[in-house]
This record gives structure tokens, sequence and C-alpha cells, in this order.
């Protein structure tokens, strides 16, 4: 089976430009959460959703927003970008709403 | 969640047993133990995780001490690249992912 699926790999984003990350889950699973990794730091927890619905908000700002679609696959959308939004994006799915299995994530560079 | 505290380095000799230690001391009854490794710029990867017996698999063993304030995570021959950065999570179980910390975790070096 494939793992944890996400796109695109890297990206180059300029300040104040929209980006919007993709993941898809395992087969199976109805769980989608995202992270956020600085360089030098543990990943932070950013959304979950659980069977189309947001469980689990982390504490960032209104610029970011994501949802899940029927097929539980995920996006995440991050308006007006900064510097410092600057990160490794992970994506984790899980059958249920605890921690799951990671993907390979999206490195996002904001110049 | 409980917090979980881990040394930020270790080193250990290719072939030899890694043992990366965790202490949860405010760990609650029903909160597993996760373990995570996090290879360089990769996403990061489960190990194992536990709530009160030892628990084994193909890639390592989770002990877990009787009053479950700590544990210890072994690899048993470690390998060039068992090298990352290994974080040790609580959580309960059926919680959601919300207000996870991984902390900044163990940089395991394994040395040829």
């Amino acid at each position: 089976d494939a793992g944890v699926t996400q796109s695109p790999t890297h990206l180059i984003k300029t300040r104040g430009q929209h980006v919007t990350l993709r993941c898809s889950p395992i087969s199976g699973h109805k769980s989608v959460s995202w992270y956020q990794q600085v360089l030098g730091q543990g990943p932070q927890f950013i959304f979950q959703y659980y069977e189309k619905e947001e469980r689990g908000r982390g504490n960032f700002p209104d610029r970011f927003s994501a949802r899940q679609f029927p097929n539980y696959s995920s996006e995440l959308n991050v308006n007006a970008l900064l510097l410092g939004d600057s990160a490794l994006y992970l994506c984790a799915s899980s059958w249920g709403t605890g921690l799951g299995y990671f993907g390979p994530g999206t490195r996002l560079t904001v110049t | 969640d409980a917090k979980t505290t881990q040394p930020p380095s270790m080193d250990c000799a290719e072939g030899r047993a890694a043992n990366l230690p965790c202490n949860h001391s405010t760990i609650s009854g029903n909160e597993y133990v996760y373990w995570y490794r996090q290879i360089h710029s990769q996403g990061p990867q489960y190990i194992i995780h536990g709530l009160k017996n030892n628990e084994t698999n193909e890639m390592a063993s989770l002990i877990i001490t009787e009053d479950r304030k700590s544990s210890t995570l072994i690899l048993p021959h470690a390998t060039l690249r068992d090298t990352a950065v290994y974080y040790c999570i609580a959580l309960y179980s059926g919680g959601g992912a919300d207000g996870l910390t991984f902390g900044k975790g163990t940089h395991l070096i394994i040395q040829p």
C-alpha cells in the first residue's frame, strides 16, 4: 500500500503570496493532521481533520486554513506568506484521531 | 498530554545497543508512550508505542518503568542509518493530535 503522499515536494514563494499544500492519506485512514517544522525544532501541530471535520487547531494565525475532502485527502492553505512561514510542512494520516504515519513533507521557502 | 523530557544528544558505537531515555513523570493512566524518529529533512517515522507492558517489534524495544514515569527505547544493534532525531511523545488513547508537542527530541549519532 502507498504511504502518505504530499505535493509538491519543494516550493518557493514570495512574501505576501498564497500557497496550497496537498496531502493524500494512507488508504482507509480518515484523519489527516498538519504540522509545521522550522529548522532545529520539532514538528508543531497546526490542524487535525477527521471525517472531514476540524478536530483540532494549533496556535497558528488565521492565515492558515485547511480542509478535508470526501476522499479524505486534505489541503493546507497559507495566505499572506511571511518569511517566518519558511518550514517543512508535514502531513500525517491515521485511522482514528491519534498519532499516525507521516508523509515526506513539503519544503516551503518564502523569499 | 503529558510533557516529556529527553537528553538533547547521545552517541553510540555502531553495532552496540542504543538506549534512549525519556522522562514522562506526569503521564496519566491512559496516556500511551509513542516513539518516532526523523532522519534529516524527512517525515517522522513511527517506531513503537506502549501503555504499560514492554513492547518489541522489528525496529526496537520499548521498556516502560512500573510507575510509568519514564521509558527507554532500545535499538539492539545500532547502524549508521539509525542516526536521527528521536522523539518521545505521550498521548491519550483515542486522543486527538491537537495540543501535541514533539519537543526537540534526542539527536542520536551512531559512530563508526
